[in-house]
Parts: structure tokens; sequence; C-alpha cells
């Protein structure tokens, strides 16, 4: 069955940076792009972006064009988030998602 | 950006009773191919998001048949007809027919 599983919780200090990933499974990789949604404790979900799973081009909403690192590995069914020098106001569960499924979230903390 | 407006914030329902939820789009989710990408997604307490509805009124598989989709242009509708009781969490609408975006939610509880 098709399945997006991602990485574990992260715990991570302002100013380190992290990567999650979301492998894929049940489909193929390349037949659907892969998007990325942020949702804060308590919070509505934000849409990050996306990135195209045939070219490897990443499109980044307006709040998400600085620290913020779509990639692949199609190799793995994987896709990755980077996010580089963190903040506390990262703290958030991100979630990748297809068409129809999404991953479980992965938790992200960021604190002193 | 396109703002999703969603109404009420929070549904309080009993079990058997038939609610809705009004999404309302800044501009309209009408493309130039002809299609409206307009989703419904629930959210349950501690899981991702799970899609409901598609294209409007388009059951997502495996979803039960009392969820209904329906609207055009700006003005959208979720409908549940029979509330049960795993039917409890929140509800985002989302559009992609112009820069992705989601709705602010609707919180169903039940009576």
């Amino acid at each position: 069955q098709i399945q997006l599983v991602q990485s574990g919780p992260e715990l991570k200090k302002p100013g380190e940076s992290l990567k999650i990933s979301c492998k894929a499974s049940g489909y193929t990789f390349t037949d659907y792009a892969m998007q990325w949604v942020k949702q804060a404790p308590g919070k509505g979900l934000q849409y990050m972006g996306w990135i195209n799973t045939q070219t490897g081009k990443p499109t980044y909403a307006d709040d998400f064009k600085e620290r913020f690192v779509f990639s692949l590995e199609t190799s793995a069914s994987t896709a990755y988030l980077q996010i580089n020098n963190l903040k506390n106001e990262d703290t958030a569960t991100y979630f990748c998602a297809r068409k129809a499924y999404w991953g479980q979230g992965v938790m992200v903390t960021v604190s002193s | 950006d396109v703002v999703l407006t969603q109404t009420p914030p929070t549904l309080l329902a009993t079990i058997g009773q038939s609610v809705s939820i009004s999404c309302r789009s800044s501009q309209s989710l009408l493309h130039s191919n002809g299609n409206t990408y307009l989703n419904w997604l629930l959210q349950r307490t501690g899981q991702s998001p799970q899609p409901l509805i598609y294209l409007v009124s388009k059951l997502e598989s495996g979803v039960p048949n009392r969820f209904s989709g329906s609207g055009s242009g700006t003005d959208f509708t979720l409908k549940i007809s029979g509330v049960e009781a795993e039917d409890l969490g929140v509800y985002y609408c989302m559009q992609f027919t112009h820069y992705p975006t989601f709705g602010s939610g609707t919180k169903l509880e039940i009576k």
C-alpha cells in the first residue's frame, strides 16, 4: 500500500540545522510531486511548497524562501526538508504529502 | 495569496445530526482548464490530515458517502449527513487553483 514514512522527532538549538526525510513506498516516486506543510503547535496548516520529483526543481512559498531547502534522493524514493539556522518559530510539526496521502509528520522543537 | 475563510470556526453536533461547513475564497477557484481545485481534509487529534474530497465534490477512496462537497467559484460547502463519533476533528479546505493555501479550519465537536 502507499505510504509516506517520515523520520523521527528532533530537538535542536537555535542556529543549528536539521534534515527531515520522507520515504515513499507503494507507488512510482516520480509520478507525483512532493509537498511540504508546516503546522505550528495548536495552529492550522501552512503550505511550504513542493518539489518536482521528476526534475528536482523546488518551489517555495514566500515565507520559506530563505532557510528552507527541498531535495530528493530519487533512487531511494525519498524527499528531504532541510532547515538551516533554526529559529524558535520553526518549532512545529512538518508533514510531507502527495495527492491523497500524507506522512505521519515530524515534530521539531527548537529551544536553547 | 488566496485567502480561504471557513465558517463556523467551531461546530457542536450530536451523533446523527447533519452539519455543513462553509469555505469562501477571496478569488475564484475556477482554473483556466475548467477544473476547480478545492479539497477538504480532516485532521483528527494527534494525526496527520486525511484527504476527504478533491475537485470540490469527488470522494477520495475509502471515504464514507455521508461526506459530500459542493460549490463553485468562490463558495464551497462540506456536508456531513449523519455525524458519527469518528468524524470529530478539524476540517480544512485547501485550494491549489492558485498558489496553494489552506483555510483556517473548523473544529467539529460531538455533544
